[in-house]
């Protein structure tokens, strides 16, 4: 079974709109960090924000911000005032239990396409 | 900054080769990845290494070797490269065995063409 499903292979959005991009993960472990990264065509790996399985509230980073709904195993990545610079494809990660040996383990990704 | 660097952005091999993928990171880390990136199938785990000498199995293992003689040096080793293997190859590295919430740190990529 897949740990880390990502539904959406692409989507659209308009420049200064805000974008929702879908990631549902399966652990049984009850400790877990869940990590974005974003690649664009260069093709660099470029980390953009954590939610820990532990963390009260939903982590931020500028204009990037994370719906994570723990009861739905769901950490979906949220995007404000998308800018053309965003068009790239997106991953979403999970390193289970409570070691940072533990290499993490990707989605298939979803490549966004931001329209002017 | 963390840098990983990786030997070359783009690599043309015959069938039969050996081929050799070098990873250097200049952190002082502890952690180090191995990824093969193919579309649709996102990045899968080759191999990995928490220490010197240490190696660590990942999910599709089957024709490759690594190889960790100092601590900021991972290689990956195709004894007999194939066509199949031709793919993008990622290497990462992290900094903290300890710290769950540690990311992991990318190099740009080899694009590797087994002919």
């Amino acid at each position: 079974a897949q740990k880390i499903t990502q539904t959406q292979p692409g989507m659209f959005v308009q420049e200064k709109e805000a974008v929702t991009l879908d990631c549902t993960y399966d652990t049984s472990d009850p400790s877990y960090g869940l990590f974005w990264y974003k690649q664009p065509s260069s093709g660099e790996m470029i980390f953009l924000i954590y939610q820990g399985s532990y963390d009260q509230q939903n982590a931020t980073e500028g204009r990037y911000s994370l719906n994570f709904q723990k009861a739905r195993k769901s950490a979906n990545l949220v995007i404000s005032a998308s800018q053309l610079g965003d068009s790239a494809m997106y991953f979403c990660a999970m390193r289970e239990g409570k070691s940072g040996n533990t290499p993490l383990v990707f989605g298939k990704g979803t490549r966004l396409s931001v329209i002017a | 900054d963390v840098k990983v660097t990786q030997s070359s952005r783009y690599l043309v091999k015959r069938t039969g080769e050996k081929v050799f993928l070098e990873c250097v990171q200049d952190m002082d880390h502890e952690n180090m990845f191995w990824y093969r990136q193919d579309p649709g199938l996102g990045l899968r785990l080759i191999y990995f290494s928490y220490d010197v000498k240490m190696k660590e199995k990942g999910d599709i293992p089957e024709g490759y070797s690594v190889s960790r003689e100092k601590k900021e040096r991972f290689s990956l080793i195709l004894e007999s490269a194939s066509t199949n293997q031709t793919s993008m190859y990622l290497c990462a590295s992290s900094l903290t065995p300890g710290m769950r919430t540690d990311t992991q740190y990318f190099g740009p990529g080899t694009r590797l063409t087994v002919l």
